[in-house]
């Protein structure tokens, strides 16, 4: 079974703090995203990377940065945690291709005071 | 626009008869379809995927597709209170997600 792993299930920071948020997959999947899911917004993608050091940016990738050293690894980082990044941050992970399954993990919940 | 729309609901489907969960999305080069349930507190999870126009089923799913119309549906068939989730529509290669669809299924 594919395995996508979160590395915190729940998160408190406050405003200035520098967070990072790490995503491991089994599989050796090429394309791994970051989602943020908030109530009414759906999954809004954040960034995306087709492979290792190759980053995209999504939809919202403003005060968000991203790293894939490794294949099996992506992280995401916020430089400077702002109020408004409380949310559901989920990971996903596929591999090669545009027709693959998206495997996602447990999420993790951050909150910024 | 939004490059994926879906009514946010809830939608209230009795238990037996058919919910059908409407998608539209704004990029007429998408060739990927998708169709996720998310449990409350889970993680989404794939139930089907669609690229050609017409009717894919599998059980009591069948996904639709009209690209012409830019639409995409989900029908579930014989709805039961497990299907109580909230259904998220999936476009192209980057996987651009809808906002979701609450269906609660009333016994």
């Amino acid at each position: 079974d594919v395995k996508v792993t979160q590395s915190s299930r729940y998160l408190v920071k406050r405003t200035g703090e520098k967070v990072f948020l790490e995503c491991v997959q089994d599989m050796d999947h090429e394309n791994m995203f970051w989602y943020r899911q908030d109530p009414g917004l759906g999954l809004r993608l954040i960034y995306f990377s087709y492979d290792v050091k190759m980053k995209e940016k999504g939809d919202i990738p403003e005060g968000y940065s991203v790293s894939r050293e490794k294949k099996e690894r992506f992280s995401l980082i916020l430089e400077s945690a702002s109020t408004n990044q409380t949310s559901m941050y989920l990971c996903a992970s596929r591999s090669q291709g545009n027709d693959g399954e998206l495997f996602f993990g447990e999420g993790s919940r951050l909150t910024v005071l | 626009q939004k490059e994926v729309e879906q009514n946010s609901g809830p939608l209230s489907v009795p238990e037996g008869a058919i919910a059908s969960l409407n998608c539209t999305y704004s990029d007429r080069g998408s060739q990927s379809f998708f169709w996720y349930r998310q449990y409350s507190g889970k993680s989404p999870e794939l139930i089907m995927f669609i690229y050609s126009n017409g009717d894919k089923e599998d059980g009591r799913f069948t996904a639709q597709l009209n690209k012409a119309s830019q639409y995409v549906s989900l029908l579930i068939r014989d709805s039961q209170p497990s299907d109580s989730a909230t259904y998220l529509c999936a476009v192209r290669s980057k996987i651009i997600f809808g906002s979701g669809t609450r269906l609660s299924i009333r016994p």
